[in-house]
């Protein structure tokens, strides 16, 4: 079974662009979540996704957003890039259902985004 | 939630020896512990999870320790090799909350094997 699958790998902008960061879930997965790892705040949740609606958000502010397809792949956007967006982006996929925990995230190997 | 913290930013073993890298957390209500092993260039891979209800769990050459009345959270490698040179991240959540916040990562422990 393949893995988490995101794209690209590796992405730079400049201050004020938007940029859109793509995940696909190991097939079966419902459940998609996006994680932001920086070296000073570490790894901190952004939001989760679970057909197609979006479930839980962490804190950050409006303009990180998020979407899922139908097929559960799921597309992260940040808009109006700031030079502490720069992180890597990390999507875990899982299998589980509604009502169930976040046991088990499996990791893709993540976007690393630089502004300047 | 609050922040799940580790005690050691770093932790140098030789190969061969046992690892314990330990972690403490302060959120009273989580009641779900999972360990994530982070190598370069790579995301966190689940390593080993244990719940509220139970004091250990034992995996294939790891065990996972969680001691409620202090807040411990600790995890175990046995006959540590070099390919266990890593990341290791403790995270946290509330099950009973049916998964509703997210992992509470701690900002982890680099495992350095010494040959």
């Amino acid at each position: 079974k393949a893995g988490v699958t995101q794209t690209p790998r590796y992405l730079i902008k400049t201050r004020g662009q938007q940029v859109t960061l793509s995940c696909s879930p190991i097939s079966g997965h419902r459940s998609v979540s996006w994680y932001q790892q920086t070296p000073g705040q570490g790894l901190q949740f952004l939001f989760e996704y679970f057909s197609e609606t979006q479930r839980n958000k962490g804190n950050f502010p409006g303009r990180f957003s998020g979407r899922q397809f139908s097929n559960s792949r799921s597309e992260m956007n940040v808009s109006t890039l700031e030079l502490g967006d720069s992180a890597l982006y990390l999507c875990a996929s899982s299998p589980r259902d509604r009502g169930a925990t976040n046991e088990k995230l499996f990791f893709g190997s993540g976007t690393q985004l630089s502004v300047l | 939630g609050e922040s799940v913290g580790l005690h050691l930013p770093t932790l140098s073993v030789q190969e061969g020896d046992n690892s314990i890298i330990n972690c403490a957390y302060s959120n009273s209500a989580s009641d779900y512990f999972i360990w994530y092993k982070q190598e370069s260039g790579k995301g966190p891979q689940f390593i080993i999870d244990i719940r509220s209800n139970m004091d250990k769990r034992q995996g294939q050459r790891v065990t996972v320790l969680l001691n409620k009345t202090v807040k411990h959270l600790s995890l175990q490698i046995a006959a540590t090799q070099p390919g266990d040179s890593a990341v290791y991240f403790c995270a946290e959540t509330m099950y009973s909350g049916g998964g509703a916040d997210g992992l509470t990562f701690g900002k982890g422990t680099h495992l350095i094997i010494q040959p």
